[in-house]
């Protein structure tokens, strides 16, 4: 089946701090989906992005389908971005689930 | 703007129960999913359900869960007997066509 790997898999920033998180994934997709787990266990949808790039407020994400992965930017983060990034791709019908990166922002 | 909801948050359960966790997705939506996390790692799949029949299941549904389509409003999953390792954080999703928008989850404990 499909694998899906992030980097890195723990990311520890300060506030105002860029980053950049990588979904890499081993075979061609349909879609693919961004999302953002916060402290509370809840997945919010951050972008559906299976190609090209998208921006919203702070964050984008690129999709280079032909090449088999995905970038997650967050500018100027801020301590309630901290939580557990996800990106996920859709395999016939399901969606698989990347590994995940850890971020944590703080003060 | 519409959104899943899932209840109940939290089940605690004792071994060998039987649990039904209930979800309401998306009004319009047409495609249903269940998915779950065991603590600290990731989302896996368990089943999707599209026009009254599951269109895909993974090994993990096998025959002691169930789901089920009851109303036109509510989508169900049954956990027939509980075991120590089925604990989880259980999500519903729906979607459209797209994108698949998830529910806040529930929290499923098995003592």
């Amino acid at each position: 089946g499909i694998q899906v790997e992030q980097s890195p898999p723990d990311l520890i920033l300060q506030e105002g701090a860029n980053s950049t998180l990588r979904c890499n994934f081993s075979d061609s997709v349909n879609n693919l989906q961004w999302f953002h787990q916060n402290p509370w266990g809840q997945l919010i949808n951050l972008f559906y992005i299976p190609s090209g790039t998208k921006q919203n407020g702070r964050l984008s994400a690129t999709t280079v389908a032909t090449e088999r992965y995905s970038l997650l930017y967050i500018s100027s983060s801020q301590t309630t971005d901290s939580g557990v990034y996800f990106c996920a791709v859709v395999n016939t019908d399901k969606l698989i689930f990347g590994t995940g990166t850890r971020l944590q922002v703080f003060p | 703007e519409p959104e899943v909801t899932q209840t109940p948050s939290h089940q605690v359960t004792q071994m060998g129960q039987e649990v039904i966790l209930r979800c309401v997705p998306i009004s319009n939506h047409l495609y249903f999913y269940w998915y779950r996390q065991i603590l600290g790692q990731k989302v896996e799949f368990l089943v999707s359900f599209y026009n009254n029949e599951i269109s895909e299941k993974s090994e993990i549904f096998d025959d002691q869960f169930s789901v089920e389509r009851p109303d036109g409003s509510n989508f169900t999953l049954k956990i027939r007997s509980t075991k120590l390792e089925d604990s989880a954080m259980y999500f519903c999703a729906s979607s459209g066509k797209d994108t698949q928008y998830f529910g806040p989850g529930t929290r499923l404990t098995v003592l």
